[in-house]
């Protein structure tokens, strides 16, 4: 099976533009997730999609959203960008259901630069 | 909240010697625990997993060992490689898709 893709790799914005990131999982996966990596802050979960719904929410200003196709494909979005938005930027899929949690598997994920 | 705390953040050991490296959480309701290697500009890989019903699992060289009541975890490596040598982070989860990370622990397996 293919891993977890994500597009672009890198990318180089400006403050106060926007930027739309995408996530492709494994065939099958229906659920995911999305965490930012920083050297600060390591890796903190930003939301979960599955089903095309957000079942789980982290600690980010709503600056930051998403979505979720009904293949499974989810993009994030970061509005007004700021310089510490700067990060990896990773999404991961699994199987999931309800109630357990299943393996995630990471995508080589989004290198975003703000400037 | 939900918080993890994962110790050393470095650890250098040579060839051949065992690492460990400990997790505390604090929820309570955690019942699944994932171990991910990162390598120097790669993505985070799963290489072993626990869940609370279980105390100990291994995989060839690495093990790792839950006490659900002390509210710890540890990854064990033994025989360590220079390709151990990365970033290992600790997370977890309890019934959902969020992963709750620590902060990450720097190997270096010197030759």
């Amino acid at each position: 099976k293919a891993g977890v893709t994500q597009t672009p790799r890198y990318l180089i914005k400006t403050r106060g533009q926007q930027v739309t990131l995408s996530c492709s999982p494994i065939s099958g996966h229906r659920s995911v997730s999305w965490y930012q990596q920083t050297p600060g802050q390591g890796l903190q979960f930003l939301f979960e999609y599955f089903s095309e719904t957000q079942r789980n929410k982290g600690n980010f200003p709503g600056r930051f959203s998403g979505r979720q196709f009904s293949n499974s494909r989810s993009e994030m979005n970061v509005s007004t960008l700021e310089l510490g938005d700067s990060a990896l930027y990773l999404c991961a899929s699994s199987l999931t259901g309800q109630g357990f949690s299943y393996e995630q598997y990471f995508g080589p994920g989004t290198r975003l630069t703000v400037t | 909240g939900e918080n993890v705390e994962q110790h050393p953040s470095t650890l250098s050991v040579q060839e051949g010697d065992s690492a460990v490296i400990k997790c505390t959480y604090s929820d309570s309701a955690s019942n699944y625990f994932p171990w991910y290697k990162q390598e120097l500009g790669k993505r985070p890989q799963l290489i072993i997993d626990i869940r609370s019903n279980v105390g100990e699992k291994k995989d060839q060289r690495i093990a790792v060992t839950l006490n659900k009541t002390a509210k710890h975890f540890s990854l064990h490596i033994t025989e360590t490689q220079p390709e151990d040598s990365a970033v290992y982070f600790c997370a977890v989860s309890s019934n959902t898709g969020k992963l709750i990370f620590g902060q990450g622990t720097t190997l270096q397996v010197k030759p």
